[in-house]
């Protein structure tokens, strides 16, 4: 497609339980980008990925946390055993462009 | 990457022009500087970057001073629909698809008035 798509757009799931979540970024491009926007504040970067480069993985928060990117298109997020303060609107970056992000709510 | 200072609102009148600052008086001789901006409840939006040149394309205006220190973004005409948080970043970014994050900081909500 012409834009980066995340799915699902919204997602509310129960504390202790594993989500992921989707991002197909924008064909050819090779940066992907993954940050989290808690409500009111800024954009925390996560993690990102180069090509074929190991990935920068210095901003997620904890090892519950984990992402992949198969054949260097689709990533995955992956967060296990959720907790409350992992709500927040989850976006990815292909290259410069953005897509909507996904608004988790861990209840 | 180098920090940036940026007030934390302004407002401008509709169909002013809108004249954000940012200052990076850190800024390294190969560090580009990127704006973006957010619309509430949508992911960011890129507008413009530059190295050292004042640049323009169909949204804005951005431009440099020549010691790199501080630069201006300005939208021309803005509309209500500018209202946004307005965020200034520096990066060793470059190229279009190239390997560095962008950290993002609080940003400057600008508020357009009618």
């Amino acid at each position: 497609g012409a834009g980066v798509s995340q799915s699902p757009s919204n997602k509310v799931t129960e504390k202790g339980k594993d989500v992921e979540l989707r991002c197909d970024p924008i064909s050819g491009h090779t940066a992907l980008y993954w940050y989290r926007q808690s409500l009111g504040q800024g954009l925390e970067f996560l993690i990102y990925f180069q090509g074929n480069s190991a990935p920068d993985k210095s901003g997620l928060p904890s090892d519950r946390f984990s992402a992949e990117r198969t054949g260097g298109s689709v990533s995955t997020l992956t967060i296990q055993r959720t907790q409350q303060e992992d709500s927040a609107v989850y976006l990815c970056a292909s290259s410069l462009t953005f897509g909507s992000g996904t608004r988790l709510t861990v209840v | 990457d180098a920090k940036t200072t940026q007030p934390t609102s302004m407002d401008c009148a509709e169909g002013r022009a809108a004249n954000l600052p940012c200052n990076h008086s850190t800024i390294s001789g190969n560090e580009y500087v990127y704006w973006y901006r957010q619309i509430h409840s949508q992911g960011p939006q890129y507008i413009i970057h530059g190295l050292k040149n004042n640049e323009t394309n169909e949204m804005a205006s951005l431009i440099i001073t020549e010691d790199r220190k501080s630069s201006t973004l300005i939208l021309p005409h803005a509309t209500l629909r500018d209202t946004a948080v307005y965020y200034c970043i520096v990066s060793l970014r470059g190229l279009m698809d190239s390997s560095y994050k962008l950290i993002f900081g609080s940003g400057t909500r600008l508020l357009v008035r009618p």
